[in-house]
């Protein structure tokens, strides 16, 4: 596609439960950027790739989530041990220049 | 869908009228600004930019006022239309490692009225 694809769309877990989050950026951008936005709220960074490489991943909120970009392309976000707190949307973008394209989210529930 | 407008400042206009819609951004070293559109249930969308070294550039109905002296930042949107209704982020950003990282600010929710 030509967009930033996000995937699932919406994702139900029990609290505990570990999710996967998936993004697929725009073919050959370079930056891939994963986002949280809660209700009401702005989206808050959470971690950054170059390529492969996880160069900022200072706004993970814990030790339980984890991101992961192995061949450079798609992107996966896992939180382990979900908390009612994780609840969220999770936004990823991906850009070449200055100019971040977004998809439309994850949307999480934890219950 | 849900709205993200939820708990944000609101901006009500009619539909015709000229909006503008505020940010006030906290890094003095951002050397690039970006408005955001946020309809519901999607992801932001790019509106305008505008580097550090300029103070106005226009686009399509839509202007950014840049004022590095308060830091703050306006968009101006012209007739505005019902289909502009969504919530509006600014986002400040500076180059790391290559890269240009989007800082979002709290968000306004524009609501025009036909």
């Amino acid at each position: 596609g030509a967009g930033v694809s996000q995937s699932p769309r919406y994702k139900v877990a029990k609290r505990g439960q570990d999710v996967a989050l998936r993004c697929d950026p725009i073919s050959g951008h370079v930056s891939l950027f994963w986002y949280q936005q809660a209700l009401g709220q702005g989206p808050e960074f959470l971690t950054y790739f170059q390529n492969e490489a996880q160069l900022d991943k200072s706004g993970l909120p814990s030790d339980r989530f984890f991101a992961e970009r192995p061949e450079g392309s798609v992107s996966t976000l896992k939180i382990q041990r979900t908390q009612q707190e994780d609840s969220a949307v999770y936004l990823c973008a991906s850009s070449l220049l200055q100019e971040a394209f977004f998809g439309q989210g994850t949307r999480l529930t934890v219950v | 869908g849900e709205s993200v407008g939820l708990h944000l400042p609101t901006l009500s206009v009619q539909e015709g009228d000229n909006s503008i819609i505020n940010c006030a951004y906290s890094n003095s070293a951002s050397d690039y600004f970006i408005w955001y559109k946020q309809e519901s249930g999607k992801g932001p969308q790019f509106i305008i930019d505008i580097r550090s070294n300029m103070d106005k550039r226009q686009g399509q109905r839509v202007t950014v006022l840049l004022n590095k002296t308060v830091k703050h930042l306006s968009l101006q949107i012209a007739a505005t239309q019902p289909g502009d209704s969504a919530v509006y982020f600014c986002a400040e950003t500076s180059a790391s490692g290559g890269s240009y990282i989007p800082t979002f600010g709290r968000g306004t929710s524009l609501i025009v009225h036909p």
